[in-house]
């Protein structure tokens, strides 16, 4: 099966610093990759995804960038805000639907 | 588009006792996922539907976890009977399993608390 891990459980930046949040898979065979942002009181929400034909995609202030040869996924956040504090997750999702989440990282924005 | 939304919001309830969680996924959404999310075990799968058919339940912990999809637009998970280590909170989530990309969108959860 998947398994799913994230390098850092914590991650405190300054407001308007960039922020990287780091991400490892372990089945080579994956190919679609999605990260979620997880406010308090509120269920994960897509931020933004990739497929493994990709190494990199950008959306407003994020970029996801993938490295297939280490299995290595990671979430790029520019200019983080305080609007920007939640858990985040990373996860893979397999042939037959199925998606595997990493266990979060918190990310602290202090002003 | 109103997204997931799950029922009740919050459930307490005592040991034994029978709980039932709602969800109706998003119009057009063809598979159906309830996860538990603790602090000890993360996002945890239970049990996922495709065209309103259990595809793979081997997350579900035990017997006392039943999940139903009678129509496409709404599911159940039901405990019965309910045990403290089931404290947790349950999402439902929704997605189009298909050619392209299909990320999960979740509900607000149904935080359950058994004493």
């Amino acid at each position: 099966g998947e398994s799913v891990g994230l390098h850092l459980p914590t991650l405190s930046v300054q407001e308007g610093d960039n922020s990287i949040i780091n991400c490892a898979y372990s089945n080579s065979a994956s190919d679609y990759f999605i990260w979620y942002k997880q406010e308090s009181g509120k269920g994960p929400q897509f931020i933004i995804d990739i497929r493994s034909n990709m190494d990199k995609r950008q959306g407003q202030r994020v970029t996801v960038l993938l490295n297939k040869t280490v299995k290595h996924l990671s979430l790029q956040i520019a200019a983080t805000q305080p609007g920007d504090s939640a858990v985040y997750f990373c996860a893979v999702r397999g042939k037959a639907g199925k998606s595997t989440f990493g266990d979060g990282t918190t990310l602290t924005v202090k002003p | 588009d109103a997204g997931v939304i799950q029922s009740p919001r919050h459930e307490v309830t005592e040991m034994g006792q029978e709980v039932t969680l709602r969800c109706k996924p998003i119009s057009g959404h063809n598979s159906l996922f309830w996860y538990r999310q603790t602090m000890m075990r993360g996002l945890e799968l239970l049990i996922y539907f495709n065209n309103n058919v259990p595809i793979d339940d081997s997350g579900m912990p035990e017997d006392r976890f039943s999940a139903k999809m009678p129509n496409a637009s709404f599911s159940t998970l039901k405990i019965q009977p309910s045990e403290p280590r089931d404290s947790a909170v349950y999402f439902c989530a929704s997605s189009l399993i298909g050619d392209g990309n299909s990320p999960l969108h979740f509900g607000n959860g149904t935080r359950l608390t058994v004493t």
